[in-house]
């Protein structure tokens, strides 16, 4: 089974903090996605990878940043946390080259920023 | 712009009732329509629909796509408690595009007993 490991399930951080959200994942994926999710909105797509060192911007990329050195390893950044922030972060990978763009996701980061 | 509305936002049924769940998408250079079932945790997948007029069944659950008018149906019958949940309609694009997926802002069902 593909596993999509996120580091933390619960955050708390404080406004203006830098922030790291890692995301693992065990089957070789060559896309990886960071979504945030927020009621009412859906999931929103933050930043995706293709491939190492490789990035595109997503819906909302603004206050964000990321960064993918390894294959397994993509990670999101928020560079000086704010209140608007707070929400659920969302870590998937996909193998689109099989011709499937099912995406499998982590468990997901509750971020709180006060 | 990429984007997938999914109707109605959110939905109570009685345990027994039938219920259709929509989703349109406008996709740049789409290849798949997928549903996605979130409880309170990340998403698990329920279908990939790449061809019109095919459905997808799994039990109760059924799934069809129709390329043409750029929508999607999922259908749940003699529904559970345990189908309470909410429902993701997400449109992927090609591989050479990265794959990406544009979700809808899901349908929130809630089954009573």
């Amino acid at each position: 089974d593909v596993k999509v490991t996120q580091s933390s399930r619960y955050l708390v951080k404080r406004t203006g903090e830098k922030v790291f959200l890692e995301c693992v994942q065990d089957m070789d994926h060559e896309n990886m996605f960071w979504y945030r999710q927020d009621p009412g909105l859906g999931l929103r797509l933050i930043y995706f990878s293709y491939d190492v060192k490789m990035k595109e911007k997503g819906d909302i990329p603004e206050g964000y940043s990321v960064s993918r050195e390894k294959k397994e390893r993509f990670s999101l950044i928020l560079e000086s946390a704010s209140t608007n922030q707070t929400s659920m972060y969302l870590c998937a990978s996909s193998q689109p080259r099989t011709g499937n763009t099912e995406a499998f996701f982590g468990q997901g980061t509750r971020l709180t920023v006060v | 712009e990429d984007k997938v509305v999914q109707s109605p936002l959110s939905l109570v049924v009685h345990e027994g009732d039938t219920v259709t769940l929509n989703c349109s998408y406008e996709v740049t250079n789409f290849r798949s329509l997928l549903w996605y079932k979130q409880e309170k945790k990340a998403p698990t997948f329920l279908f990939m629909l790449t061809s019109s007029g095919i459905e997808k069944k799994s039990g109760r659950l059924s799934s069809i796509l129709d390329k043409k008018e750029l929508f999607s149906i999922l259908n749940i019958t003699a529904t559970q408690t345990g189908d309470s949940a909410v429902y993701l309609c997400a449109g992927g694009g090609l591989y050479n595009q990265g794959g990406k997926l544009i979700f809808g802002q899901g349908t929130e069902l809630s089954v009573k007993p």
